[in-house]
């Protein structure tokens, strides 16, 4: 499985836009790009996946490089309602049984500064 | 639409004690389903998942067991808890080729 790679915490200002990288140098050719965030004491949300191009809706942005070896996410104009633990996450496929599951590391905490 | 329904939301039980927590998915068929367990402070971690009815796959050797008795009922059970298994348990579910997983809300459990 691919493993990510992310800054343990990181500060913004509210209504700046905040930019979570994340690394996964070792992505494989079909494995998916998922952005998950989880409030405190609550369950992770889904944001948005993408496999090579860029991706957009109505939560954030996700930029993966050519190489597909690193992704940011991108929060436009942060709220302090955007505070949350924010995982990277490499999907797993396993073809021969169709499961699949989502490995998640340890996240980012974003701050968002008043 | 799909929604997952877990409780309880807290529980509290003594060492030793049985467990039994429930997660349930209304709007959907044949969904994966998961169970994660968050320990405090730290990140996420699977437990168990399940692609179908009585198919379980334990990913972590521990005290706790899982079942599917029907294909939107996902089970956690414990026949005698120990504190280091108190955290927050998340269920959650996705389908094969969907665009993201949906967790529920989560059980705090406290062992005491």
């Amino acid at each position: 499985d691919a493993k990510t790679t992310q800054p343990t915490s990181m500060d913004c200002a509210e209504g700046r836009a905040a930019n979570l990288p994340c690394n996964h140098s070792t992505i494989s050719g079909n494995e998916y790009v998922y952005w998950y965030r989880q409030i405190h004491s609550q369950g992770p949300q889904y944001i948005i996946h993408g496999l090579k191009n860029n991706e957009t809706n109505e939560m954030a942005s996700l930029i993966i490089t050519e190489d597909r070896k690193s992704s940011t996410l991108i929060l436009p104009h942060a709220t302090l309602r955007d505070t949350a633990v924010y995982y990277c996450i490499v999907r797993v496929a396993r073809t021969n049984f169709g499961n699949e599951k989502l490995t998640f590391g340890t996240g980012t905490r974003l701050t968002i500064i008043p | 639409s799909q929604t997952i329904h877990q409780w309880p939301a807290t529980l509290v039980q003594p060492v030793g004690s049985p467990l039994s927590l429930e997660c349930t998915v209304e709007g959907t068929s044949n969904p994966n389903l998961y169970w994660y367990r968050q320990a405090a402070g730290r990140g996420l971690q699977l437990l168990f998942y399940s692609v179908g009815i009585g198919q379980i796959s334990s990913e972590v050797p521990q005290n706790l067991s899982a079942s599917r008795p029907q294909d939107r009922q996902f089970i956690l059970s414990s026949k005698k808890l120990l504190l280091s298994d108190s955290g927050f348990y998340l269920c959650a579910w996705g389908v094969w080729g969907s665009n993201g997983y949906t967790f529920g809300s989560g059980t705090r459990l406290t062992v005491v």
